[in-house]
């Protein structure tokens, strides 16, 4: 079965600073991946995914995210962040094979310092 | 407005008193799932309905029943409650497979059981 680490729980950038979210998957096998992005007191929404093709993908709100076969890793990144962009983010996966079930990873908390 | 909903959004229980907390979603998704969120977790899937009358087991389905009667309602039931199942409860919904499409959220139900 897959997973996924997320192995920052929290990360505090300053407004305006670039930031990266890490995520590592399991397997070196194909996949399928996902961020979600949650804010406060709301459900998940999706930013952005990858299925095939291009390996950068673009989201919505500025973000993108690489998909990297050889160090299995799918990292969120934004050049420059704002206020509004404090929330937990959620690295997912699935299996191609099997993709009636998502497994997400445990959340990395964003807090914008203003 | 496309969305889903959940109610309650809140509950409070004792041990042991049977409740449901209803999803219904109004974009005639096929795909339906419930997800558990808990601290340092994540979310983790309890059951999934791919269908009308067709549901599946997620990672942490015990103490946990679903239904399927119609296609836009997939209610979660608790029989007997315990505070182990104290949690944050999201229901979501895609046109096709969760591990392929995008879900979309309810806004999440607070459940505390004393």
């Amino acid at each position: 079965a897959q997973s996924v680490t997320q192995l920052d729980s929290q990360v505090p950038v300053f407004e305006e600073a670039p930031v990266e979210l890490r995520c590592n998957y399991s397997s070196s096998v194909s996949v399928y991946l996902f961020w979600y992005v949650q804010y406060p007191n709301q459900g998940l929404q999706l930013l952005l995914k990858y299925l095939s093709g291009s390996t950068l993908v673009k989201g919505i709100n500025g973000f993108e995210a690489e998909f990297n076969k050889s160090q299995t890793s799918f990292h969120l990144r934004k050049p420059s962040v704002h206020i509004s962009d404090t929330a937990e983010y959620f690295c997912a996966v699935s299996d191609p094979g099997g993709n009636e079930k998502l497994t997400f990873g445990t959340g990395t908390r964003l807090t914008i310092i203003p | 407005e496309a969305q889903v909903t959940q109610n309650p959004r809140y509950l409070i229980t004792v041990t042991g008193k049977k409740l449901t907390v209803t999803c219904s979603q109004n974009m005639n998704h096929e795909y339906m799932s419930w997800y558990r969120q808990d601290p340092g977790l994540g979310l983790r899937q309890i059951y999934y309905s791919m269908n009308v009358e067709v549901t599946d087991k997620g990672d942490v389905p015990e103490g946990y029943k679903v239904s399927r009667k119609e296609k836009r309602n997939f209610p979660l039931i608790l029989e007997s409650p315990s505070p182990n199942q104290t949690s944050l409860y999201f229901c979501a919904s895609s046109f096709d497979l969760a591990g392929r499409d995008t879900q979309y959220f309810g806004p999440g139900t607070r459940l505390t059981v004393l």
